[in-house]
């Protein structure tokens, strides 16, 4: 079955330290996100891609990189400089147009102590 | 820029009222999409609207689209314990503007 796939679903981390978030698609989706949610809260993008080897920052980028050196992958690196880092991560995908939907994966909860 | 404002924040029904949640936005949208996510879980895909005064249903829930295309809303007839979650309205490009949701709660 196509589906998009976060992981690891809980993560923990030391304050300091950069991790890695990782995100897989085989839906032959074009476009991919990472989103932000804090308790509560709504969805905040952090980084979008529509292309391999292209990414463009959301509205919370800072502290936060992404790569896309292939078409099903999209990692997310949470860095140091990131000051409250602590939340839940989700990946989503979609063919790319405005109007294309968007897939979710099962998000990473990450916290930092 | 453009923003969404999502009301109301948080819903509480008793299982079997109706429910509705208002996306309204400060300038006219192409599109308007809606996602429900249960607690603990991800967003899922709903429906879509595109056209000016749009009506969609789905079994209990109805979704419409304004006539000037800045609002919609979300009813959900005689709710049950499964509709509990967080709906979201979304709307924009690639850079996408979710509203900040409606949490639901239906107590039994």
């Amino acid at each position: 079955d196509g589906g998009i796939t976060q992981s690891p679903k809980y993560l923990f981390r030391k304050e300091g330290q950069n991790v890695t978030l990782s995100c897989e698609q085989n839906l032959n989706h074009d476009a991919m996100y990472w989103y932000r949610q804090d308790p509560g809260q709504g969805l905040r993008l952090i980084y979008y891609s529509q292309i391999v080897n292209d990414f463009q920052k959301g509205d919370i980028a800072e502290g936060y990189s992404v790569s896309r050196e292939k078409k099903e992958s999209f990692p997310l690196t949470v860095t140091s400089a990131q000051k409250n880092p602590t939340a839940f991560y989700l990946c989503a995908s979609n063919f790319g147009p405005e109007n294309s939907p968007l897939h979710f994966g099962n998000g990473t909860r990450l916290t930092v102590t | 820029g453009q923003q969404v404002m999502q009301i109301p924040q948080y819903q509480h029904v008793q299982e079997g009222e109706d429910f509705t949640t208002y996306c309204n936005s400060s300038t006219t949208l192409s599109n308007i999409q809606w996602y429900k996510q249960r607690p603990g879980g991800h967003p899922v895909f709903l429906i879509q609207l595109v056209k000016s005064g749009e009506v969609k249903k789905q079994k209990r829930l109805t979704f419409q689209f304004g006539e000037a295309k800045k609002n919609s809303s979300l009813h959900i007839t005689a709710t049950q314990t499964t509709d509990v979650g967080t709906y979201f309205c979304r709307t924009g490009g690639f850079k996408t503007i979710f509203g900040a949701g409606t949490r639901l709660f239906v107590k039994a």
